[in-house]
């Protein structure tokens, strides 16, 4: 089965500089790769996703890029903002298999 | 409350007794899973079930035992438990399991052992 793994597993940066997070899969007929967001205390929430037809996706300050040939994709984040502080989590599925989930970071932002 | 929603949000049980764990989701879907929340996996599927059937159990102990009767509600039935079985215990929902679909959480039910 597909397995993901997510690097790194706590991450702090100045507020306003950016975060990136990293994340390898090993099925290479993986097509979708959504990523999640968790703030303390709450549930997990969908930020972005991108399908493997594509290279990159941006939504306002975050933005993700996927590399089909190395099998890896990141997370970017511009110009943190205390209220990005949460564990991110990145995952990967293949058709209508399960959804794999990465082991998450905690993204700290130092105001 | 619109989403998914999960009962009890806390719960504390001994290791001899006999607990459900209940998840509803108002949102039409039709795929459903369980995930097990701990410092040590921090986000580990137990069981996913689609259109009511299972369809994927990941060697979770006989401890734990899920129960789907419509597309809507889910559970979870928990007796003899360990200590180690503490966790934040997640429900979410899907439209399907294909297709891409965005999973939504429910609040989560922290479940402590003694």
């Amino acid at each position: 089965g597909e397995n993901v793994e997510q690097h790194p597993s706590t991450l702090s940066v100045q507020e306003g500089d950016s975060a990136v997070i990293k994340c390898t899969y090993s099925d290479s007929a993986s097509n979708y790769f959504p990523w999640y967001k968790q703030e303390l205390g709450k549930r997990p929430q969908l930020i972005i996703d991108i399908r493997s037809n594509v290279g990159e996706k941006k939504d306002q300050r975050i933005a993700v890029t996927l590399n089909k040939t190395a099998k890896h994709f990141s997370l970017h984040i511009t110009e943190t903002q205390p209220e990005d502080s949460a564990v991110y989590f990145c995952a990967g599925q293949m058709g209508n298999e399960k959804l794999t989930f990465g082991t998450g970071t905690r993204l700290t932002i130092i105001p | 409350e619109t989403g998914v929603t999960q009962t009890p949000r806390h719960l504390v049980m001994g290791m001899t007794n006999k607990k459900s764990l209940k998840c509803e989701q108002h949102l039409g879907h039709n795929a459903m899973y369980w995930y097990k929340q701990s410092a040590k996996k921090p986000l580990e599927l137990m069981f996913v079930y689609n259109f009511k059937e299972q369809t994927e159990n990941n060697s979770v102990p006989s401890r734990f035992s899920p129960e789907c009767p419509n597309s809507s509600h889910l559970f979870l039935h928990l007796h003899t438990l360990q200590p180690e079985d503490s966790a934040l215990y997640l429900c979410a929902s899907s439209p399907g399991l294909a297709g891409s679909y965005e999973q939504y959480f429910g609040p989560g039910t922290r479940l402590t052992v003694t």
